[in-house]
């Protein structure tokens, strides 16, 4: 059982919008940034956004990210068949004093 | 750019002990920590443990707390993570990642910004 909690599925179709939600608690989203990662198949992970909002170079700006109280969301824009993948929303928990991750939304592009 | 690389997959048997490992260019050692994290076959990311190459100062995840051991070498930029006893429950992809912590105005900003392509161990009974 995941700290964070996300849908363990999803699915749009190509050139659709997406939400993916995370929700925590006090402890970590509620006191500390999310970061969100993408993994593709048979990949290791990848850093997507991290404190909230922000977006590594290279990241397309079909990805954003929002935050409110103790939950996230990952929103995909204009949706790609390679955006096919898992996402994994992460956040530093003041209790364990360790991040915590979500289960995981494996997310089909029909 | 900062690189991770893991060792190779590993196939062992239960109760035999293990050594895997993870190399960083310079960068990826200094002011960062090194963590941890197991994906079983098909399941999510876990969080193992966390280490300091500075001060060697490392923060396990209670479930992973006394079956695993973390460490690094910060002369030759080189995590470690150590079994005595493997269980058959330990097959998994084991992934380190660069820690990255930043304190900008007293908050504290955590992420995992670069990755290793993660070392598969396979462990039979």
């Amino acid at each position: 059982q995941s700290v964070l909690t996300q849908p363990p599925s999803a699915s749009g179709t190509p050139g659709q919008r997406l939400t993916i939600s995370c929700s925590g608690s006090g402890s970590n989203i509620g006191s500390n940034f999310v970061n969100w990662y993408q993994q593709l198949p048979e990949t290791a992970p990848k850093l997507l956004i991290y404190d909230n909002t922000q977006r590594p170079s290279g990241v397309p700006d079909r990805f954003s990210a929002s935050k409110s109280g103790t939950s996230a969301a990952l929103a995909i824009s204009g949706l790609q068949s390679e955006d096919e993948a898992a996402y994994f929303c992460e956040a530093w928990d003041d209790s364990l004093s360790g991040p915590v991750f979500g289960g995981g939304t494996k997310l089909t592009v029909l | 750019e900062v690189h991770l690389v893991q060792s190779g997959a590993e196939v062992k048997k239960a109760g035999e002990s293990l050594r895997i490992s993870c190399k960083g260019s310079g960068s990826s050692f200094s002011d960062s920590w090194i963590t941890w994290v197991r994906q079983m076959p098909g399941k999510g990311l876990e969080w193992m443990g966390t280490t300091d190459p500075t001060d060697f100062y490392t923060k396990y995840s209670p479930p992973f707390e006394g079956h695993v051991t973390i460490s690094a070498d910060k002369s030759t930029t080189t995590a470690y993570l150590q079994w005595r006893s493997l269980k058959a429950s330990d097959t998994a992809t084991y992934y380190c990642a660069r820690h990255l912590i930043e304190v900008i105005d007293a908050y504290h900003h955590y992420r995992m910004d670069v990755w290793g392509k993660g070392t598969t161990v396979t462990v039979s009974s």
